[in-house]
């Protein structure tokens, strides 16, 4: 499965909108980009995934480029219990292994 | 909705007792998994499963055990417990090949060796 690379952390204020960078530049054509999502000290939670297109549902939207070496979630209006730490993730089509990097640790601020 | 329920949720265990992790789905999956998280780290998958009968090594297997005899429970056994194996142990399931749809996770088990 294709690496990841994400910042470790970033900052938002609250009601606004939160914008996850993730970097998957090695990316294969049959492989999906997964966000999870884990809050302090619970197991992750599933966000939305993608293949080529942009998706979006009641959590977040997911903007896959082009070249789908980049893609971004998009919390519209981030609210204090989006804290979290944010994995993006990178899957083969009928992988049977999810693996999870280092994540993005978000703060949503007052 | 029970999902995916792990017992026991705490555990203090001497160095070189062994112990068994219970995980149970309700949601009749076929793919099941075991991943530790470390302190401030990313979780590290231990074991896997694609269904009953069916196990396979993950990133970090040494020193764990698993089986798969029905398809709602996937026991992670812990043979001479090591400081190292101090961890927060997550159990998931999913339908089917984790691509295809989200994994379930329970809310772990903190274990602790001394």
């Amino acid at each position: 499965d294709a690496k990841t690379t994400q910042p470790p952390s970033m900052d938002c204020a609250e009601g606004r909108a939160a914008n996850l960078p993730c970097n998957h530049s090695t990316i294969s054509g049959n492989e999906y980009v997964y966000w999870y999502r884990q809050i302090h000290s619970q197991g992750p939670q599933y966000i939305i995934h993608g293949l080529k297109n942009n998706e979006t549902n009641e959590m977040a939207s997911l903007i896959i480029t082009e070249d789908r070496k980049s893609s971004t979630l998009i919390l519209p209006h981030a609210t204090l219990r989006d804290t979290a730490v944010y994995y993006c993730i990178v899957i083969k089509a009928a992988g049977n292994k999810l693996t999870f990097g280092g994540g993005t640790r978000v703060l949503v601020k007052p | 909705n029970a999902g995916v329920t792990q017992t026991p949720k705490f555990r203090i265990l001497k160095i070189g007792q062994s112990m068994t992790l219970q995980c149970t789905q309700d949601m009749n999956h076929n793919y099941m998994y075991w991943y530790r998280q470390d302190p401030g780290m990313g979780l590290k998958l231990i074991y896997y499963s694609v269904g009953a009968g069916i196990t396979d090594k993950g990133e970090v297997p040494n020193g764990y055990n698993v089986s798969r005899s029905t398809t709602e429970d996937f026991p992670l056994r812990l043979e001479l417990a090591a400081p190292s194996q101090t961890s927060v142990y997550f159990c998931a399931s999913s339908a089917d090949s984790p691509n295809t749809g989200e994994l379930f996770f329970g809310e772990g088990s903190r274990l602790t060796v001394l």
